[in-house]
């Protein structure tokens, strides 16, 4: 059965500083890979998705994210984290029309 | 602007009562899904509808139960029988077909809280 891996539950940086956010999949087929933000008591918005090409992949606010295969991983990036960035982030697999799944979850703090 | 609403946002109930959760779009999706979240645990899948007429069980679907008479709406309806249905419910829908449609679009959620 496919399941994704979101090893850090927390994660706190200093607002300007890099982030990244790890993400680890369990698939047998090819995947659709995904990353949404969630800020509080609302829904999910999609920050980025991979379906083939490209390996690196922008999305909107600024993220990329990185699909490697070897690692079975599709870890989140942004080089100048902004206190509006604080929110959950949510990596999430499916392939075809199978219903996503998803990670349990990263918190993502900004401090000053 | 076409979008997915539910409805209400927030929601109390009483233990041993049955609850409706509206979930309807305007975005002309085939496919619609409805997710429980609970804090530390992401989301989980309770049921999904691929097409008007028929749904199917996600990982969680005892204790709930859903209709798909039109392609617009998908209710959820929170039965007596879940043990522990206090949690935040998101609902979704997608475009079937090629993977550029493979997106799901969110409802901005309803709280239901058990008393």
């Amino acid at each position: 059965a496919q399941s994704v891996t979101q090893p850090d539950i927390h994660i706190t940086v200093s607002e300007g500083a890099s982030l990244e956010l790890r993400c680890n999949y369990s698939y047998g087929a090819t995947p659709y890979l995904f990353w949404y933000v969630q800020s509080p008591g609302q829904g999910l918005q999609l920050l980025l998705k991979y379906f083939s090409g490209d390996t690196l992949v922008q999305g909107i606010k600024g993220f990329e994210a990185e699909f490697k295969r070897s690692q079975s991983s599709f870890n989140l990036r942004k080089p100048s984290v902004h206190w509006s960035d604080a929110a959950e982030y949510f990596c999430a697999v499916n392939s075809g029309n199978t219903p996503l799944v998803f990670g349990k979850g990263t918190r993502l703090s900004v401090i000053a | 602007d076409g979008g997915i609403t539910q409805s209400p946002k927030y929601l109390f109930r009483k233990e041993g009562q049955n609850v409706t959760l509206s979930c309807e779009q305007n975005l002309n999706h085939d496919a619609m899904y409805w997710y429980r979240q609970d804090p530390g645990q992401g989301l989980r899948l309770i049921y999904y509808s691929q097409i008007v007429n028929d749904f199917q069980k996600g990982d969680i679907a005892e204790g709930y139960s859903v209709s798909r008479e039109k392609k617009e709406s998908f209710p959820l309806t929170v039965t007596s029988a879940q043990k522990n249905p206090t949690a935040f419910y998101l609902c979704a829908s997608k475009r079937a077909g090629e993977a550029g449609a493979n997106v799901l679009t969110f409802g901005a959620g309803s709280r239901l809280t058990v008393l």
